[in-house]
This record gives structure tokens, sequence and C-alpha cells, in this order.
């Protein structure tokens, strides 16, 4: 199956500071990365996704970088806000038994000082 | 508000005991996905049904098992609890069969003591 690696596992960083989360993934076929944000108590909500035909995806603040040969790929989030800080997963959706699944990395806490 | 709704919120429970946890889908969702949610193991998938269908078995127990009914609301049914299950339980919903765009409701946690 797919496994997904996140670094780091926290991160601290200073209010209108970029913040950059990494992943890494093993299965070359895998095809979807979505990034999902999880604050204290709360669901996960995706925030944004990229499909492995594209190598960048910006929304606002946030963007995600791909790089399919390298099979990694990348959430940076500039001009942080406190509102930022929670638990942020990657995830990578790859085909087995002839299905997909998508499998997720173990978290990124990032935590946006004032 | 996500549009799936999980419940109970909370399950306490003991220790070879069994427990159903419901999830209804965003409307117009055909698929419904399980994930157990523990502190060091982040979002585990257990399995996915699409239109009442099983789709796609993840890493989830011969202990447990799911269904989805009719109208698209599923059910997870956990048995012989062990104090290793208690996690939050997330179940998600997306319109098509692979997994893309997923809506997670707020989550079940189960404490088995």
């Amino acid at each position: 199956g797919e496994n997904v690696e996140q670094h780091p596992s926290t991160l601290s960083v200073q209010e209108g500071d970029s913040a950059v989360i990494k992943c890494t993934y093993s299965d070359s076929a895998s095809n979807y990365f979505p990034w999902y944000k999880q604050e204290l108590g709360k669901r996960p909500q995706l925030i944004i996704d990229i499909r492995s035909n594209v190598g960048e995806k910006k929304d606002q603040r946030i963007a995600v970088t791909l790089n399919k040969t390298a099979k990694h790929f990348s959430l940076h989030i500039t001009e942080t806000q406190p509102e930022d800080s929670a638990v942020y997963f990657c995830a990578a959706r790859y085909s087995g038994a002839g299905s997909y699944q998508l499998t997720f990395g173990k978290g990124t806490k990032l935590s946006v000082i004032p | 508000d996500s549009g799936v709704t999980q419940t109970p919120k909370h399950l306490i429970t003991a220790t070879g005991q069994r427990v159903t946890l419901r999830c209804s889908p965003r409307s117009g969702d055909l698929s419904v996905y399980w994930y157990q949610q523990s502190l060091d193991q982040g979002l585990q998938f257990l399995i996915q049904y699409y239109n009442g269908e099983e789709r796609a078995k993840g890493n989830i127990l011969e202990r447990f098992s799911a269904q989805q009914f009719p109208d698209l609301h599923s059910e997870l049914n956990l048995s012989s609890l062990e104090l290793g299950d208690s996690a939050l339980y997330f179940c998600a919903s997306s319109v098509g069969q692979n997994p893309e765009k997923l809506f997670f409701g707020s989550g079940t946690q189960l404490s088995v003591l």
C-alpha cells in the first residue's frame, strides 16, 4: 500500500512568517494529494488539493507544490495568522485492489505565535 | 457544518462490549468512509461504501464491521471491544466512488474502560 511521511510533526512560527510542511509518498501511481486542517476538537476540513498533472496550486495565502519525480509535495502558508494554528494532514490517493484509497500522514501541529 | 452527521458524539463502554456508530452523509453524496483517529497514528482508513456496496477496505479489524443502508446512512459496528479501540472515529462522505474532496463529520469519541 501507500506510505505517507509528513514533516515536521510540530512547527512554531511567528505571526506574519511563512510555514512549510512537507510530505513524501511511496507509490508513484498516486494521483491526488489533498491537505486537511483540523482545529482543536474539530473535524478535519479540506483546505486545498492538487492532482498529479499539476505542479502547483494557490488559494490566497495557501499554496501546494508537487514534485512527482521526487514523490513529495508541500504546503506553504504565507503571512501566517493565529487562526492558522491547527494540525495539518497531508494525504495521497493510490490505487489498490481495484479501488482508490486515501492514506494520510501523521499530521503537523502548527502553532502561530502572536 | 459539513453536512455529515455522526451520532453519538461520545460513547463510554467496557471491554468486551459491542457498540454501533452511525453516520448520515451530506445530501447527494453516495460514498461514506470510516476513519479511526488516535493520538499517535493519525487518520487510519477503515472502510468505504459507495451506494450501498463495499468499495474499499483498509486496516479494519475483523471485530469491526460496517454497512451502508438504502437511504445511504452507514453504521460501524465494533465488537469485543478492547482498551486499544479507544479513539475518535470519523465518518466522511463524498459524491463519487473515488476518495476526493471528503467532508468529515464531527466524530464519535469512543472510550473503552
